[in-house]
């Protein structure tokens, strides 16, 4: 089975620009998650897509932050006007919905360093 | 609210050493999923079991067992006869049950440094 893959692993910008990530996840599995892990903390939520739809977005991502999942595959996160308080891991994960089936798996995660 | 306390910052430990993690957890829902998972130096989180709130009983898995208590809320991890490959960070993390999103809420994490 493939797992649950991100592009790029690393992305470096200057402040202002606009970067756009990838999270491909397992075929299977019909649920998706974006997380932002800073140092020295445990990944946060940021949004859920059930197929297509965007069922939940945190706090946490400002109006800057948009994501999609067209045709319930594949997502994409981008960050318009970057700030240097935006580099952390920007990790995706996907699980599929049924009887025990709640587990969710991590891709490798996208590096952002804002300079 | 939900929240997961992992007090532990850092642990060192000499290989051979058998060491566990702890996790205490708050939530006001009756059913929910805790989980652990690895985060080696390459940054991937790799997914090490689920557990529902319904089910008690401690699991074995090679050198990894767990202790769920509902008494005390907590999801301790032990690791026995530690390897210099089980060097890594360590999170806890909490779900709901059946709900719309079960988005994870994690711990800051426990760095595990096994030493030869």
């Amino acid at each position: 089975d493939t797992g649950v893959s991100q592009d790029p692993r690393h992305k470096i910008t200057k402040r202002g620009q606009n970067v756009t990530f990838r999270c491909d996840p397992i075929s299977e599995h019909n649920r998706l998650y974006w997380y932002r892990q800073t140092l020295g903390q445990g990944p946060e939520f940021l949004t859920y897509f059930q197929n297509e739809a965007q069922l939940e977005k945190s706090r946490l991502l400002s109006d800057r932050f948009s994501a999609e999942r067209p045709k319930g595959s594949f997502s994409t996160l981008e960050i318009q006007r970057t700030e240097q308080g935006d580099s952390a891991m920007y990790l995706c994960a996907s699980s599929f919905n049924g009887q025990n089936q709640e587990t969710q798996y991590f891709g490798p995660g996208t590096r952002l360093l804002v300079l | 609210a939900q929240k997961v306390t992992q007090a532990q910052t850092e642990i060192s430990v000499v290989e051979k050493e058998d060491v566990t993690l702890d996790c205490v957890y708050e939530t006001r829902d009756t059913t929910y999923y805790l989980f652990w998972y690895k985060q080696p130096p390459s940054g991937e989180l790799v997914f090490l079991i689920r557990r529902n709130s319904f089910d008690e009983q401690n699991e074995i898995s090679g050198r990894y067992s767990w202790n769920f208590q509902k008494s005390t809320s907590s999801f301790n991890f032990t690791i026995t006869a530690s390897q210099v490959v089980d060097s890594a960070v360590y999170f806890c993390a909490l779900s709901n049950f059946g709900g719309a999103t079960n988005k994870l809420i994690f711990g800051t994490g426990t760095l595990l440094a096994v030493q030869p």
